[in-house]
């Protein structure tokens, strides 16, 4: 069963922490991504990794950073979080960068208060 | 300016009658895509359709790449079918492909 896996579904954090979102995926794709999701503005692309250790910004990759040690697995990292992050969180994969369909997982909901 | 216009923002239908939803780029796109998301969040991809027709289920998309425009047509319209749809497409960006997506189309089908 093909799928993309965020971790955790929902989460609350305080001002300042460190913030954690999970993705992983199960079908030996090559690139994975981040995006955002807000009222208004769709959903907005944060960063890319085409491989392990090989990671690129997106359209809006301040105050984000990505790590990809393993090639099934994708985290995204909030140093200090702030307000204005406070969205929903989706990964997604794809076999290659280029020309091939994109699977989303279910996506994260974070709050920063 | 937005690169991926979808049009209209929001439909309701009664169960039964048809919907088209219009997917207007202005990149080149070497890829694009139709999503369905859930009202309660979920993305899930419906069709991938770089040009032409393709057909899946009660869903037919007609892309014509050189007017950069796409279109996906819902038949016979169930209840089940509302949600907003995306329309996303991959454009060659430097030396790799970002999807970009549309503000999608909000579709509520009536009982």
């Amino acid at each position: 069963d093909m799928k993309v896996t965020q971790m955790p579904r929902y989460l609350i954090k305080r001002m300042g922490e460190n913030v954690l979102l999970e993705c992983g995926q199960d079908m030996s794709h090559e690139t994975m991504y981040w995006y955002r999701q807000d009222p208004g503005l769709g959903l907005q692309l944060i960063y890319i990794s085409y491989d392990v250790d090989s990671n690129s910004e997106g359209d809006i990759p301040k105050g984000y950073r990505v790590s990809r040690k393993k090639r099934e697995h994708f985290s995204l990292i909030l140093d200090s979080a702030k307000t204005n992050q406070t969205s929903v969180y989706f990964c997604a994969s794809s076999l290659h960068r280029a020309n091939t369909e994109v699977f989303f997982g279910k996506g994260t909901r974070l709050t920063v208060v | 300016g937005q690169q991926v216009q979808q049009s209209p923002a929001s439909l309701v239908l009664q169960e039964g009658e048809n919907a088209e939803l219009q997917c207007n780029f202005s990149s080149t796109a070497t890829q694009l895509q139709w999503f369905y998301q859930s009202p309660g969040g979920s993305l899930v991809s419906l069709l991938s359709n770089p040009s032409g027709t393709k057909h899946t289920g009660r869903l037919t998309s007609t892309t014509v790449t050189k007017e950069r425009r796409s279109s996906l047509h819902i038949s016979s319209s169930q209840t089940t079918d509302s949600g907003t749809y995306l329309c996303a497409i991959d454009k060659l960006s430097g030396s790799f492909n970002k999807l970009t997506f549309g503000a999608g189309t909000r579709l509520a089908v009536c009982p």
